[in-house]
Formats: structure tokens, sequence, C-alpha cells
């Protein structure tokens, strides 16, 4: 039973705090993507790794950090820098290096309220 | 600089007709393109997808076509359901860019019984 995990489905936290938000997936999937997505919104890219140990940023890091320890895992941590970080944040991943196969899975999304 | 622009944020049709989705871009180098669906609080899942050396896909009751020349590709649903009710995003890929996507904004489809 393969996919992507995103733990937990809603979190709240107060400003000032970082918060880290886990995906996991079982896909055997090289690349793994961070968006979020505001509200009448599309989906914009946070953090993506291709390998192991390595990622780079999309168009909207700031305020954020991930690793990439494992191939299996990519938390990203929302950092007190992030200045609007209420919104939903979605993990996808896919596999990498085969032309027209860019096809992304996601998982469910965490919604997380800054208060 | 939005890439990838879907210009109508919400749509509605009738149960049993056909809906007609648009999304545009401006990155002449995209050549693989992806339409997803996403409900309310969930993950969008994949729906159909087309490289740039086709101008039509068909799955079902989804076809996407692309015009290349005019770069535009749009996603036909018929007949359209009321289970189709959703946000549709279009997305887009070139080999420079490896295996990252470029979304657009996103339709709302309601389909009325």
């Amino acid at each position: 039973d393969g996919g992507i995990t995103q733990s937990p489905k809603y979190l709240f936290r107060k400003e000032g705090q970082n918060v880290t938000l886990s995906c996991e997936q079982n896909l055997n999937h090289d690349a793994m993507y961070w968006y979020r997505q505001d509200p009448g919104q599309g989906l914009r890219l946070i953090y993506y790794s291709q390998i192991v140990n390595d990622f780079q940023k999309g168009d909207i890091a700031e305020g954020y950090s991930v690793s990439r320890e494992k191939k299996e895992s990519f938390p990203l941590t929302v950092t007190s820098a992030q200045k609007n970080p209420t919104a939903f944040y979605l993990c996808a991943s896919s596999i990498v290096g085969q032309t027209g196969t860019d096809t992304q899975y996601f998982g469910p999304g965490t919604r997380l309220t800054v208060l | 600089d939005q890439q990838v622009k879907q210009n109508s944020p919400s749509l509605s049709v009738q149960e049993g007709r056909i809906s007609i989705l648009n999304c545009d871009y401006t990155n002449s180098m995209f050549d693989y393109f992806l339409w997803y669906k996403k409900y309310p609080a969930e993950g969008p899942t994949f729906l159909i997808s087309i490289s740039s050396i086709k101008d039509k896909n068909e799955d079902g009751r989804f076809t996407v076509f692309l015009n290349k020349s005019a770069k535009h590709l749009s996603l036909h649903i018929v007949p359209s359901q009321p289970g189709d009710s959703a946000v549709y995003f279009c997305a887009a890929s070139d080999e420079t860019s490896g295996s990252r996507l470029t979304f657009g904004e996103g339709t709302q489809l309601t389909v009325n019984p």
C-alpha cells in the first residue's frame, strides 16, 4: 500500500515558534517537493530535493528550511522568520530522470494555523 | 512572472454537458503538461498528461488538447458529473527544470445536477 503521508492533518502554533511538518513516502521516488497553497491561489514551490542529502530552493523558500537525510523522508520546518505561515502545505514526490514522466504524486496536506 | 495561467477562476456546467477548462503558458521550453484535480483539504490527484509531441490525449471522459503554436491547452470532461466538482490545476515542465513543475492558479469547476 504505497503512498505519501503527511502528519498531522491540522496543526496550530503560536506566533514566533518554529514548527516541523512531516512528509514520508514509500513509493521509492527520488524526488520530493514542498508546496504551499493559499486561498484562491495555485501551488507555490517552497523547496525540492532530487536526491538524498541535496535540495534546492523553490520560488518562496524564505522563512523555511528542509532536510533530506533519508530517501523516504523530507521534513519542512516553518521558522519564525516566515511572515505569513498560515496556509495549506502539500508534499509531493516523483521519479526523476525520465523525460515526460514528471508526474508528481501528492500527500493529503497539512493545514497550519499560526495564532 | 506567471508562466502558466488559468484565466477562469471558476466554471459552472450542467450535469451531462461538456466542461472545458483552459490553460495558457508563456515558456516555449515546456514540453510536458499535466492536469490535477483537487478537493478541499486534500492533496491534488493526477488526472491526465500530454507530451509536446502530441496534440491530444484521451482517458475515458477526460481529453487534453495541446495547441503548441498558441501555447494553449485545454481539458475536456464529457459527460460532466457532480463528482467532478473540484479545483483543476494545469502544470507544465521542461527538460531544463528537471522534475520541477510550474502550476497555474486553478479553476473551480462546479457541476450542477
